[in-house]
């Protein structure tokens, strides 16, 4: 496609359940991110990926939280056991490459509801 | 850690006016800066990105500095309009990969 895509948009679920949210990036790019934006507050790191491997993983706020790219290209936020907190917009980025100037485009992100 | 804070948190303009929006970073070895617009409800889009190297990026009514010096970079928006009502955030990086961001600003641009 022609942007990051991401969905499901919107995901409501119950405390306690296990959800996925899906990225796929722009297609050629090897480096893609997962944030975290709360209400009012800027997009937090979560973890990036360099083709299938995670190269930094220290944003997760716990082992709830774990992703997947396996294939190098689509990649899966999983988070078990889910809680309140857990509830925010989380957004995904690829760019062609990390550094160098590259620039990061998002998607419209995942409004994930914990109820 | 780099820290990134945007003043105002709110700003409202008559239509033409232009706009100047403000970012500080606490640590001048960022490697890039990037600012982007975030309609409500909606992910990111990219506006400028400044490599370390460069002072400024223009495009079209935009226009974007970068001081690494003192740790601030500035957006202008020249002849507002109502169209560019959005939160406007700007994110540095650090270490060629992770972008740090503030809380954003949110324009309201009054016909």
């Amino acid at each position: 496609g022609a942007g990051v895509s991401q969905t499901p948009s919107n995901k409501v679920t119950e405390k306690g359940k296990y959800v996925e949210l899906r990225c796929d990036p722009i297609s050629g790019h090897t480096a893609l991110y997962w944030y975290r934006q709360s209400l009012g507050q800027g997009p937090e790191f979560l973890i990036y990926f360099q083709g299938t491997g995670a190269a930094d993983d220290s944003g997760l706020p716990n082992d709830r939280f774990f992703a997947v790219r396996p294939e190098g290209s689509v990649s899966t936020l999983k988070i078990q056991r889910t809680e309140r907190g857990d509830s925010a917009v989380y957004l995904c980025a690829s760019s062609v490459a990390p550094g160098g100037g590259t620039e990061a485009f998002f998607g419209q992100g995942t409004r994930l509801t914990v109820v | 850690k780099q820290e990134v804070t945007q003043i105002p948190a709110a700003l409202s303009v008559p239509e033409g006016e232009n706009l100047v929006l403000n970012c500080s970073f606490t640590d001048s070895a960022i490697y890039n800066l990037q600012w982007f617009r975030q309609d409500p409800g909606k992910g990111l889009t990219s506006l400028l990105l400044i490599q370390s190297s460069q002072r400024e990026q223009t495009s079209g009514r935009l226009n974007a500095s970068l001081d690494k010096s003192s740790g601030r970079s500035t957006l202008y928006i020249a002849a507002s309009q109502p169209g560019d009502s959005a939160t406007y955030l700007c994110a540095g990086i650090l270490n060629d990969y992770k972008l740090s961001f503030g809380a954003g600003t949110t324009v309201t641009v009054r016909a």
